[in-house]
């Protein structure tokens, strides 16, 4: 595997389910984050994580809960969500937090239903 | 503050004219301004860079235009292709505090007609 993976690729889910989103990185990179991507809106930043450490949490419903146990894995841990958090949802990296390349994974596509 | 505004929304060119989306930003600290595509089923990646400190950066068939006393910068796509078809979003940062979080644009879906 090479540059930043994602499982599942797809998801649906419903209201009362609990999954988790997986990611990955390969390039040895420090910061990782979890953008939100939804049909003609900016992507939303919602967790940024350096050094194992979260940064970073945007006003993300506690609904949202995200682990990084090590520099290399990312998880997303979904529960109770609602059908508005239907999105596409992508990880990143990246070598550093300001002004670095963020190079991000082929994203989660969740539907709730 | 933090808007990156970008425009079109939609663009469709015919195979070899000149691709422009625009983009204008308000926070003044920002001074990183990248560009990334987007292809369906993928993720976004890195197309081109520029820093405030020069006003146009090529790279191969792609250009960033900056101003920096409009706020406003742009990309060109020379000699378009049907391979260009892609979402483009523009972004931008800066390096102080809570300035280094990428504030991106709503994306602008180009079409290349072969």
């Amino acid at each position: 595997e090479t540059g930043v993976t994602q499982t599942p690729r797809h998801l649906v889910m419903g209201m009362t389910n609990k999954k988790s989103l997986k990611c990955e990185q390969h390039l040895g990179h420090n910061a990782m984050y979890w953008y939100k991507q939804s049909a003609k809106k900016p992507l939303e930043l919602m967790f940024v994580y350096s050094l194992e450490e979260r940064v970073e949490n945007n006003s993300v419903p506690s609904r949202f809960s995200p682990e990084c146990p090590n520099s290399s894995h990312l998880f997303l841990h979904l529960h109770t969500l609602q059908p508005e958090d239907s999105a596409l949802y992508l990880c990143a990296s990246s070598q550093g937090l300001a002004q670095y390349e963020q190079f991000f994974g082929p994203g989660t596509r969740l539907t709730v239903l | 503050q933090q808007q990156v505004k970008q425009s079109p929304q939609s663009l469709i060119v015919q195979k070899g004219g000149i691709s422009i989306i625009n983009c204008a930003y308000e926070n003044t600290a920002f001074d990183y301004f990248p560009w990334y595509q987007q292809f369906p089923g993928k993720g976004p990646a890195l197309l081109i860079a520029i820093r405030p400190d020069v006003s146009e950066k090529k790279e191969g068939r792609f250009t960033i235009s900056f101003n920096k006393s409009a706020k406003q910068f742009s990309l060109h796509i020379m000699d378009s292709q049907p391979g260009d078809s892609a979402t483009y979003f523009c972004a931008a940062s800066g390096s102080g505090g809570s300035n280094y979080k990428l504030t991106f644009g709503k994306g602008t879906l180009l079409t290349v007609n072969p």
